[in-house]
């Protein structure tokens, strides 16, 4: 089991430039999720799903798109990138007939310097 | 909206017990879970209270009060290791979660 992974680790992008985060789980999770961390604080979360085909917004969508086709797959899309979107940017997954829906588990992160 | 207050730093000894409190205001709360990040790494995590109460795992345990709207996260026999940020998160019910902004945990020797 890889868990969840994601790719780039490390993206630098200048202003106005688009890009997709890749994040994929191998655990069969239901429930992905994308959060971005800013220096010294929490984690926020940008979009989650709860299925293939079914997306939500969370705190902080604007700027970034999602989609779920399948289960394993769950990539973000920056649009159009801006400085405030430099961030550390986390994956996570849970599942219901897998383990429990609370635990989730995160990916290793993709650290984005827009400049 | 939703928040969750925590201490932002707390040290403490090698071998002592340490506190981190979380008081939260969420609209919908299923419970409340306790992630540790150590620095550069990803939250791992550490335990989820849905009910009332303690619940130990280790020596880590974790205590939520519902009416209060409060839960904390006790650490004993604390180790150089346990150095690390400690996140609570409510589960509002969308399968993902609301965090806190973290407290950082320094523990001397």
């Amino acid at each position: 089991n890889a868990g969840v992974t994601q790719t780039p680790k490390f993206q630098v992008l200048k202003t106005g430039q688009s890009m997709t985060l890749q994040c994929a789980q191998d655990m069969n999770h239901e429930y992905m999720s994308w959060y971005r961390q800013d220096p010294g604080m929490g984690l926020r979360l940008i979009h989650y799903s709860v299925g293939a085909g079914i997306t939500d917004q969370g705190e902080v969508p604007n700027g970034y798109n999602v989609s779920r086709s399948t289960t394993e797959d769950f990539p973000l899309r920056l649009l159009s990138a801006a400085p405030s979107q430099t961030s550390v940017y986390f994956c996570a997954s849970s599942g219901v007939r897998t383990g429990s829906p609370y635990e989730q588990y995160f990916g290793p992160g993709t650290r984005l310097t827009v400049t | 909206g939703q928040s969750l207050e925590q201490p932002s730093e707390v040290t403490a000894v090698e071998g002592a017990i340490v506190q981190i409190n979380c008081t939260y205001q969420t609209s919908g709360f299923y419970g409340l879970s306790w992630y540790q990040q150590h620095d550069g790494g990803a939250p791992t995590f550490l335990s989820y209270n849905a009910l009332d109460g303690l619940e130990e795992t280790g020596r880590f345990s974790s205590f939520l009060s519902r009416s209060d709207s409060y839960g904390y996260l006790l650490l004993q026999e604390l180790q150089m290791k346990d150095s690390a940020s400690y996140f609570c998160a409510a589960d509002t019910g969308r399968r993902a979660l609301t965090f806190g902004s973290g407290t950082r945990l320094q523990v001397q020797p």
